[in-house]
């Protein structure tokens, strides 16, 4: 399967405070980003979708100015997580698509505490 | 508008045994994929099985089998000779082929517990 990378796999930060996490697809380039949220004992709920040079489409319920996505290469993109709430604190993954092709890979996650 | 189902919140099973673990389903696109992925502790979501919508024959990996029933709309998951590490989150997903983004969508999983 592809291999896709996150970083930071945890991070913990105080609340007003912003947070960065970048996703990488390191075999294969990303067409598009699927950006999902994971609370504790929930489902995966997508966020937002983004494609390579162009803005990210966003969930109904999902602030765009609080959560900004920036894919700008077929390798990375990155999620900002802006001045955090402990209402934020979860587990965010990543998942690239490739054009053509129906595999979605994941990312190992970052889980994200906000005190 | 999509809809994954899992009616199973927990399921347990004897190592070595069979077990299903059930997914229904709801869309108005004639093309979509049906996907199975394990979620163990760790967190990291691992694919396991794909089915396509118009594939005739049901899908199979190893151990996991996939017993996709077009008219009832579902897509069950088949696990044979359990072992413990199957211990997991079992997540159903599914992704329509006829929208701008083929967005795939989660069930809410099913917490197998393999027991010795």
């Amino acid at each position: 399967g592809a291999v896709v990378s996150q970083h930071p796999s945890r991070v913990i930060c105080k609340s007003g405070t912003s947070v960065k996490i970048e996703c990488r697809s390191l075999d294969f380039q990303a067409t598009t980003m699927f950006w999902y949220r994971q609370f504790p004992k929930q489902s995966l709920m997508l966020m937002a979708t983004s494609n390579e040079g162009s803005k990210a489409t966003y969930e109904q319920g999902v602030e765009k100015d609080k959560f900004l996505i920036n894919h700008a290469s077929l390798t990375l993109s990155t999620l900002t997580v802006t001045s955090a709430h402990p209402e934020d604190s979860s587990f965010y993954i990543c998942s690239p698509g490739l054009a053509g092709s129906y595999e979605q890979y994941f990312g190992p996650g970052t889980r994200l505490t906000v005190t | 508008a999509q809809k994954i189902t899992q009616t199973q919140p927990g399921m347990f099973v004897q190592e070595k045994e069979a077990v299903t673990l059930d997914c229904t389903y709801d869309t108005s696109d004639p093309s979509y994929g049906l996907f199975w992925y394990k979620q163990p502790s760790s967190g990291e979501m691992i694919f396991l099985i794909y089915q396509g919508s118009y594939d005739q024959q049901n899908a199979t990996e190893g151990r996991y089998s996939l017993n996709f029933q077009k008219a009832r709309k579902s897509a069950n998951l088949v696990i044979s000779a359990s072992q413990l590490g199957d211990s997991a989150m079992y997540f159903c997903a599914m992704r329509g082929y006829g929208g701008a983004t083929n967005k795939l969508i989660f069930g809410t999983g099913t917490l197998l517990a393999v027991q010795p």
